[in-house]
């Protein structure tokens, strides 16, 4: 129930392309959805959230969608750029629950782009 | 921006000794957290802290950890003995009411030797 499921696990993409990384999660009571990146020897930094009330959110080059009677979401980085490379994390929480804050993360996609 | 700074970056110690970790969330946020990565492994929840007591606690935090928020600013984990399997980066986070600007600091690579 307190799953969240990423995947792939790595990913190649050329600079320029379209990255694609999914999450997918089972406790319905989830209302918040951030991802993360994260570059090696660095804490996790807040790239976008989604409530579950928008089916999109975009900021600049970072889209999420969002898909809540399939219980996925997912990021997409268009224009991927070598400095893009890290591990993205998807996570999710429940704001008003017993559990409120505490984030649940996927276990993270490591993303290259090569030049 | 304002940042959640932790101290040390990097701690080596030996097993069965005492560590604080230390955490300095951003001035205006309420709510605080513990996380723990073992390397290569995703992110852990251990504990979060409001209102001056824990809010909740993972089956990770045991006996041996524990969290204190001494003052106004600083926000502590004491692992009381540490064992090898402790060893990993530790995380601290804080946001402000509906999980506004939730933010993690750069982390604490704790090595147990």
């Amino acid at each position: 129930q307190q799953q969240v499921k990423q995947s792939p696990q790595s990913l190649i993409v050329q600079k320029g392309g379209i990255s694609i990384i999914n999450c997918a999660y089972e406790n319905t009571a989830f209302d918040y959805f951030p991802w993360y990146q994260q570059f090696p020897g660095k804490g996790p930094a807040l790239l976008i959230a989604i409530r579950p009330d928008v089916s999109e959110k975009k900021e600049g080059r970072f889209t999420i969608s969002f898909n809540k009677s399939a219980k996925q979401f997912s990021l997409h980085i268009m224009d991927s750029q070598p400095g893009d490379s890290a591990t993205y994390f998807c996570a999710a929480s429940n704001r008003y629950g017993g559990s409120q804050g505490n984030l649940i993360f996927g276990k993270g996609t490591k993303l290259s782009v090569k030049p | 921006e304002p940042e959640v700074t932790q101290t040390p970056s990097h701690q080596v110690t030996q097993m069965g000794q005492e560590v604080i970790l230390r955490c300095v969330p951003i001035s205006n946020h309420l709510y605080f957290y513990w996380y723990r990565q073992i390397l290569g492994q995703k992110v852990e929840f251990l504990v979060s802290f409001y209102n001056n007591e824990i809010s909740e606690k993972s089956e990770i935090f045991d006996d041996q950890f524990s969290v204190e928020r001494p003052d106004g600013s600083n926000f502590t984990l004491k692992i009381r003995s540490t064992k090898l399997e402790d060893s990993a980066m530790y995380f601290c986070a804080s946001h402000d009411r509906n999980l506004y600007g939730y933010t993690f600091g750069s982390g604490t690579r704790l090595t147990v030797v």
